[in-house]
């Protein structure tokens, strides 16, 4: 079955903190995403990637980079965190190289609070 | 712009049936799609329409009409574990994203 797992469920930073959220997906897929989810804004794509080392940026890539250095891993950087970047972070991954038909697999989200 | 509208919320009756409308500004997608994500967890695709027309998993149906720019998801026999958010999505081609819309919250009340 299929299973994209992030790190943490919940997670507390600091102020001017770097944080690293990371995500790891065992289903050799080639694409991965970061979003993150906040009240009526729904799902907003902050970057993904479409292959090792490759990385695009989505639609809020402000304040955020990423890393993929290994197939199964994707690794979201808040370079130093603000109060602002307080939300729930969702990575995802699908199979393909395009999204034409190909349902996105989402792991269970992180919850992270920027004091 | 790409742009997904959907309602923010929706209460119906358990065993009813209930649709959720998603219409959009945009052309040149590949297909709509729908997930599902109650509270606390994470989304999950539920169904796909490629083509215009009705596709039916179960107790979900969804429709797509390119020439309404309309599409929606109907869910009948409700039973309260419905109860979650249910998203819109299109994809473009040559792009790996999905745009998402923000989401209807449906309440399944006894």
């Amino acid at each position: 079955d299929v299973k994209v797992t992030q790190s943490s469920r919940y997670l507390v930073k600091r102020t001017g903190e770097k944080v690293f959220l990371e995500c790891v997906q065992d289903m050799d897929h080639e694409n991965m995403f970061w979003y993150r989810q906040d009240p009526g804004l729904g799902l907003r794509l902050i970057y993904f990637s479409y292959d090792v080392k490759m990385k695009e940026k989505g639609d809020i890539p402000e304040g955020y980079s990423v890393s993929r250095e290994k197939k199964e891993r994707f690794s979201l950087i808040l370079e130093s965190a603000s109060t602002n970047q307080t939300s729930m972070y969702l990575c995802a991954s699908t199979g393909e190289r395009s999204a034409k038909n190909q349902p996105q697999h989402f792991g269970d989200g992180t919850r992270l609070s920027i004091l | 712009g790409q742009s997904l509208e959907q309602p923010s919320e929706v209460t119906a009756v358990e065993g009813a049936i209930v649709q959720i409308n998603c219409t959009y500004q945009t052309s040149g997608f590949y297909g709509l799609s729908w997930y599902q994500q109650h509270d606390g967890g994470a989304p999950t695709f539920l169904s796909y329409n490629a083509l215009d027309g009705l596709e039916e998993t179960g107790r979900f149906s969804s429709f797509l009409s390119r020439s309404d720019s309309y599409g929606y998801l109907l869910l009948q026999e409700l039973q309260m574990k419905d109860s979650a958010s249910y998203f819109c999505a299109v994809s473009f081609p040559g792009s790996y994203q999905l745009t998402f819309g923000k989401g209807t919250k449906l309440s399944v009340i006894p």
